[in-house]
């Protein structure tokens, strides 16, 4: 079965500075897709960025990026010049045709 | 564009009640929805798949006769709490799966609900 594991429950990181966000899948699988969601205090599950398993470049949305290592099943967020708007719970999930699977999650604070 | 809403959004009902809760797709046709339950600082959970015009799919230990889903129209999945007692209480959270794009490739993104809070007295 498909898992997902984020080895971090909790990262900090100062207004302004950059952050990295680990997130590792188990799969046989060679075509699916990734997304990093992000859930505020509200609990609105909001996403964040995706990347198809098939592409070998790695996803930007604006500060948020992606290294995705697809040999190494590793899917980690990047954020740069972090904002305090950027605190959440942030989840890694792993998609195969209709289910999403989510890691446990990953608490970011930051501080000014 | 892609958004879900869900009503409502917090719900109080007594034990041996049942809540129904609603989930639409407002900009996108959603042929396929699906239904998590997410327990306080923990991870979301599929609890099934709503596909238009046929039976969910429910998950590995989740009881069909209990969380009864309507998928009735591209726009629409409904979550009915049946007979709910405390150990119900949760926050509920739709998602709809937006399938567009042609061909093969669908952009094959889910889009999230605000969620709901059921709190069984």
């Amino acid at each position: 079965a498909q898992t997902v594991t984020q080895s971090q429950p909790e990262m900090s990181v100062q207004e302004a500075e950059t952050v990295t966000l680990s997130c590792t899948y188990d799969t046989s699988e060679s075509d699916y897709y990734l997304f990093w969601y992000k859930q505020p205090p509200s609990r609105q599950m909001i996403l964040v960025i995706r990347q198809e398993a098939y592409k070998q470049q790695n996803a930007t949305e604006n500060r948020f990026s992606v290294n995705f290592q697809k040999a190494a099943k590793s899917f980690s967020l990047k954020i740069s010049d972090s904002q305090l708007g950027d605190a959440a719970m942030y989840f890694c999930a792993y998609q195969e045709s209709d289910k999403l699977i989510f890691g446990t999650g990953t608490r970011l604070q930051v501080f000014p | 564009g892609a958004v879900v809403s869900q009503h409502p959004s917090w719900v109080i009902c007594k034990s041996g009640t049942s809540v129904k809760i609603e989930c639409r797709s407002l900009d996108f046709q959603a042929t396929t929805m699906f239904w998590y339950r997410q327990f306080p600082k923990q991870s979301l959970m599929l609890m099934a798949t709503s596909n238009e015009g046929s039976k969910a799919t429910y998950e590995q230990g989740v009881e069909k006769d209990k969380f009864l889903i309507n998928h009735a129209s591209l726009t629409l999945s409904t979550l009915t709490v049946t007979s709910a007692h405390p150990e119900d209480s949760s926050f509920y959270i739709c998602s709809a799966r937006d399938s567009s794009g042609p061909g093969y490739f669908i952009t094959d993104t889910q889009y999230f609900g605000p969620g709901t809070r059921l709190t069984v007295l």
